[in-house]
């Protein structure tokens, strides 16, 4: 069975800085895409980054990375410069190319003045 | 462009009574996809419809759900005689054919329901 695991209840960061969230998944596929979600309080799902398991490059979107080990089955999210913005549930979400997404239980962020 | 829509935003429901959600998806799109969102969890599959066609309710509860994408209106997700456990965020996502070997899938802004 596919899972995706996030193993960071909560977390917190003071603004500015950077803060990585985890998340590990279990897959016996080789082609696959991996997704992070931005849940803020209003509930809205935001696609914040996606990567494609045939690349081997992380994928980039301004103050948001990833660092993708494909080996070690990890997908990690970078937040850089923190902002007040990004408090919100993160939730890591992959799917095997088929119509289903797998969701993580999320990882609640919370960025402090 | 309007993105996915929902209604109600919120709705309450006391136990036993009928619970309809609706989902609009994005212009064009011709795929719906129902997920659960129950507290502090990740959002689970449901079910899975295109027009007048239900693809995979693989994970919608036997009894009580069902859900439907008539070949005009919205998508349809209806709960009847409510319990507590219903209690959830529920969250309608769309999508065109399969594009570049997945489904991209855009979100609503959910449905929460509180069943009294």
């Amino acid at each position: 069975a596919q899972t995706v695991t996030q193993s960071q209840p909560e977390m917190s960061v003071q603004e500015a800085e950077t803060v990585t969230l985890s998340c590990t998944y279990d897959t016996s596929e080789n082609n696959y895409y991996l997704f992070w979600y931005k849940q803020p309080p209003s509930r809205q799902m935001i696609l914040v980054i996606r990567q494609e398991a045939y690349k081997q490059q992380n994928a980039t979107e301004n103050r948001f990375s990833v660092n993708f080990q494909k080996a070690a089955k990890s997908f990690s999210l970078k937040i850089s410069d923190s902002q007040l913005g990004d408090t919100a549930m993160y939730f890591c979400a992959f799917t095997s190319g088929t119509y289903k997404y797998i969701f993580g239980t999320g990882t609640r962020l919370k960025v402090l003045a | 462009n309007a993105g996915v829509m929902q209604n109600p935003r919120h709705l309450v429901r006391r136990r036993g009574q009928e619970a309809r959600l609706r989902c609009s998806p994005m212009k064009g799109h011709s795929h719906v996809y129902w997920y659960r969102q129950l507290p502090e969890e990740g959002l689970k599959f449901m079910v899975y419809l295109q027009k007048e066609n239900i693809i995979d309710e693989s994970g919608m509860p036997k009894e009580r759900f069902s859900a439907e994408f008539p070949k005009e209106g919205p998508s349809i997700l209806r709960i009847q005689q409510v319990v507590r456990g219903d209690s959830a965020a529920y969250f309608c996502a769309s999508s065109t054919w399969r594009r570049d070997s997945y489904y991209e899938q855009y979100f609503g802004p959910g449905t929460r329901l509180t069943v009294t």
